[in-house]
């Protein structure tokens, strides 16, 4: 079966840094862009990142950009979201997802269920 | 940025009715946006992308419309498993963005 699992969440005071991981399996991680989207607690949906299949290129909201870094490890299938400079605003469940791919980017086929960051303090 | 507004915010049927979702965009978007269908602590789930296009899995009572502006989600017959969150997406212009939402909830 096709699944992302995140992991790393927690909670973080203001200021302050976190790791977030997604391990991909039962597909050719390398093959797909990967994307980072966040839901902050009783909200809608937010992009915050994406990475293309071979990791030369990243882009990033406006409001994350020079905090977050997204990066990946093909060899390993792990998606990973660095987050530094924490504000409360940050709070949110975040999904990793595959992008459906072709001429379709942006798209988000496959979603994990997610892991919980609480920025306060 | 381009604004994705969903309306109404909740929608109250009854199983086995139809179900018309909205979704209008700040400025064209062409075809290039999708829907993903929200159940409660669980991630979205892609339904139609392209507006119209039904993605793998995805039962033929969910159907897509529209194209500029305007798009509808349409479900032809409620099951009691889809009164859940219903979101919109936009992929035409950097960033993609979202809609706010549509609760469908049991009248």
């Amino acid at each position: 079966e096709v699944q992302l699992v995140e992991s790393g969440g927690g909670l973080v005071q203001p200021g302050g840094s976190l790791g977030l991981s997604c391990a991909a399996s039962a597909f050719t991680f390398s093959n797909y862009w990967m994307h980072w989207v966040r839901q902050a607690p009783g909200k809608g949906l937010v992009w915050v990142s994406r990475i293309t299949s071979d990791g030369s290129s990243t882009a990033y909201a406006d409001s994350v950009k020079g905090r977050f870094t997204i990066s990946r490890d093909n060899a390993k299938n792990t998606l990973y979201l660095q987050m530094n400079s924490l504000r409360a605003e940050d709070t949110a469940v975040y999904y990793c997802a595959r992008d459906f791919g072709g001429s379709s980017n942006y798209y988000m086929d496959v979603w994990g269920k997610g892991t919980t960051v609480t920025v306060s303090s | 940025e381009i604004v994705l507004t969903q309306s109404p915010a909740t929608l109250s049927l009854s199983p086995g009715e139809r179900a018309t979702l909205s979704c209008r965009a700040s400025q064209s978007v062409s075809s290039y946006l999708a829907w993903y269908q929200q159940k409660p602590g669980q991630a979205p789930r892609l339904l139609i992308y392209d507006a119209s296009n039904r993605a793998i899995g995805i039962p033929a009572r969910f159907s897509g419309s529209g194209s500029g502006t305007d798009f509808t989600l349409t479900i032809s017959s409620l099951e009691p498993e889809d009164f859940v969150v219903y979101y919109c997406q936009q992929r035409s212009n950097w960033p993609s963005t979202f809609g706010q939402g549509t609760r469908l909830e049991i009248k």
